[in-house]
């Protein structure tokens, strides 16, 4: 079974700096999904940025960038020029790439930015 | 367009009676799950709904605990006898099959008393 593991449950930034979630996963699999999810006081989960384990390229979308070591199954998120509404727990997720499609979560990193 | 949509938005319950939660996918999308967010076990997931296939259960914590999905489309998560251990925050996702980009709902927070 896959597991999916946040080692910081709290995590501070002030407005403008540049933060980095840590993620590490377990799985025997070679290929499958990874995931970013947001989640602000409203509860809606917000897709940031997801990264296949096929692709070596790093993704990022905006301010958001993956640091992805398949080797070291480490996976950190990277929020640049930090704002205000980034703040809000942030979930790391595996999926595996056929049949079943449910996504594993880790506990959760709860950011916040200050001004 | 228009998102997954959940209701109620919060629901207090009296231990011991039924609830149902209502999930309106985003149209078109053929795949719908249930996670439940509780602090004690962060997020998990409960069942899974593709098409016509049979729905997979596995994650569905006791037989107190079922799902259906209607024509394709709408899915009703119904907890029987609620217990304390229920009270949580239950999320829809749906996906258009592929595998990755799941988009989930605002969520029903259910609170049993």
């Amino acid at each position: 079974a896959q597991t999916v593991t946040q080692s910081q449950p709290e995590m501070s930034v002030q407005e403008a700096e540049t933060v980095t979630l840590s993620c590490t996963y377990d799985t025997s699999e070679n290929n499958y999904y990874l995931f970013w999810y947001k989640q602000p006081p409203s509860r809606q989960m917000i897709l940031v940025i997801r990264q296949e384990a096929y692709k070596q390229q790093n993704a990022t979308e905006n301010r958001f960038s993956v640091n992805f070591q398949k080797a070291a199954k480490s996976f950190s998120l990277k929020i640049s020029d930090s704002q205000l509404g980034d703040t809000a727990m942030y979930f790391c997720a595996f999926q595996r790439p056929t049949g079943f499609q449910k996504l594993v979560f880790g506990t959760g990193t709860r950011l916040l930015v200050s001004p | 367009g228009a998102g997954v949509s959940q209701s109620p938005s919060n629901k207090v319950t009296e231990k011991g009676k039924d609830v149902e939660l209502r999930c309106d996918p985003i149209s078109g999308h053929t795949a719908l799950y249930w996670y439940r967010q509780s602090l004690g076990q962060g997020l998990e997931f409960l069942i899974y709904f593709q098409g016509n296939s049979a729905p997979d259960k596995s994650g569905l914590p006791s037989d107190r605990f079922s799902a259906e999905r209607t024509g394709g489309s709408v899915s009703t998560l119904t907890i029987q006898r609620t217990q304390q251990e229920d009270s949580a925050v239950y999320l829809c996702a749906s996906s258009s099959g592929r595998v990755y980009e799941q988009y989930f709902g605002p969520g029903t927070r259910l609170t049993v008393t």
